[in-house]
């Protein structure tokens, strides 16, 4: 069945620092590839996606490409902030995303 | 705010008792999940409703947990005679059916079962 792995953490980091987290991921066809991020005390909310191969999904200075010859996700931002940490899962779905595979989160912290 | 909205917060409960939560979906929504989390891990899903139907149940809903969604609008989720193992953060999504669409979570409400 359907799986993601993503890198274990916590990920700790300095400011303005280079971000990488890993993510692969078990499929058959073409599911839909997502990045939540999940703030302390609040709910997941949706970071970014990618709906096909090479696409790639940005938002608020992070990126991901969606590879199917290597079966990767991962997420990257080149430059972090404080206020970035938080929990980062990455999942796959299926019809427009309702139903979705997660991995087990990698907490990121960044230090001033 | 018109987020997804679920209540409780948080709910500890003694071994054995029965426990409700309510999801509040955004009201022009369609489809609703509910995901459970446990301590260190990512959301697992539970079970589907397409308006009023529950579609999907996953092998992790035991017959001890039973979910609803009645006028197609707010869903609960029971769980009966509860067990330390139920334990987690149970969450609820939902998703209309425009395309490019997303998945919005509420924020979870916490069970504890002591």
């Amino acid at each position: 069945g359907d799986s993601v792995t993503q890198m274990e953490g916590p990920v700790t980091l300095s400011e303005e620092a280079f971000l990488t987290i890993n993510c692969t991921y078990t499929a058959t066809g073409y599911p839909s590839l997502f990045w939540y991020v999940q703030y302390p005390g609040e709910g997941l909310q949706l970071l970014l996606k990618a709906t096909k191969a090479d696409d790639k999904g940005s938002n608020k200075g992070f990126e991901a490409t969606y590879r199917k010859e290597t079966t990767s996700f991962h997420l990257e931002k080149g430059s972090v902030q404080v206020s970035d940490s938080a929990v980062y899962f990455c999942a796959l779905g299926r019809n427009q995303g309702g139903k979705l595979i997660f991995g087990q989160g990698t907490e990121l912290s960044v230090k001033p | 705010d018109t987020g997804v909205s679920q209540n409780p917060r948080h709910k500890i409960t003694k071994r054995g008792q029965n426990v409700t939560f309510r999801c509040d979906p955004i009201s022009e929504h369609n489809r609703l999940y509910w995901y459970r989390q446990t301590l260190g891990q990512g959301p697992e899903f539970l079970t589907y409703f397409q308006n009023e139907a529950q579609l999907e149940k996953s092998r992790l809903l035991s017959d001890r947990f039973s979910a609803e969604r009645p006028k197609g609008s707010f869903s609960t989720l029971e769980i009966q005679r509860t067990e330390q193992g139920d334990s987690a953060m149970y969450l609820c999504a939902s998703i209309g059916d425009r395309m490019n669409t997303e998945a919005f979570f509420g924020q979870g409400t916490r069970l504890t079962v002591v």
